[in-house]
């Protein structure tokens, strides 16, 4: 199994500003998946963080508002980028292990409120 | 792209009664999970079972990949219980594919 922190693990922002929340596993992994959960939503997958090379990004979503860094097989972080309110999320980092596509772990989420 | 559906969207029950939970799927898939979600926002993951049946003492969960579901049950449930129930689904097996989520099921059990 993987243990996932992140941090901060909450936080309040004041709308054009940026945030950058940190991911970290305790082993290395291939593949880091950041998520975005909306108040009382379900889960949408962001990105994949891919060591070595850029993120993938899904449908609506961009590197501008949200850059994603995977510097090594343990670490990842997310920035959200000039903030509004609609902003206003649980993010969570999430890791399918080294082996590839298996039983998926989540971090215990960064929950944003922007003003 | 995969459409993941789950009913029912909310379910509320007493201590000590049963419940079952339902995940349809649009599309053949070769991975499902179902987690589930506590009040405090931390995601557990539950089973990992793209087909078949896995139990987990109050827990078990049955996909029949054939026909596009999954069901979760719950036996004697407890209050800890309560929380949103998500399934997430993968198509591809040989590489990774976009996990889809489904809405959840939101359960609340009371004493």
């Amino acid at each position: 199994s993987a243990v996932i922190s992140q941090k901060p693990s909450r936080d309040i922002c004041q709308r054009g500003t940026s945030l950058t929340i940190q991911c970290q596993v305790d082993s290395q992994v291939t593949m880091m998946f950041w998520y975005r959960q909306q108040p009382g939503q379900s889960l949408t997958l962001i990105a994949t963080a891919n060591q070595g090379s850029e993120a993938t990004y899904e449908s609506g979503f961009v590197i501008d508002k949200f850059p994603i860094s995977r510097p090594n097989l343990t670490f990842s972080t997310l920035t959200v980028s000039n903030m509004s309110p609609e902003d206003s999320s649980i993010y969570l980092c999430s890791t399918s292990g080294l082996a590839g596509w298996e039983t998926q772990y989540f971090g215990p989420g960064t929950r944003l409120l922007v003003l | 792209g995969i459409q993941v559906e789950q009913s029912p969207p909310d379910l509320i029950l007493q201590e000590g009664a049963n419940s079952t939970l339902r995940c349809n799927f649009s599309d053949s898939v070769n991975n499902l999970q179902w987690f589930h979600q506590n009040p405090w926002g931390q995601l557990i993951n539950l089973f990992y079972i793209p087909s078949g049946t896995k139990q987990n003492g109050r827990l078990s969960a049955t996909t029949v990949a054939t026909e596009r579901y999954s069901l979760l049950y719950i036996s004697s449930s407890q209050t800890t219980d309560s929380g949103v129930y998500f399934c997430a689904v993968e198509r591809e097996k040989t590489s990774y594919d976009k996990v889809i989520f489904g809405p959840g099921t939101s359960l609340s059990v009371i004493p």
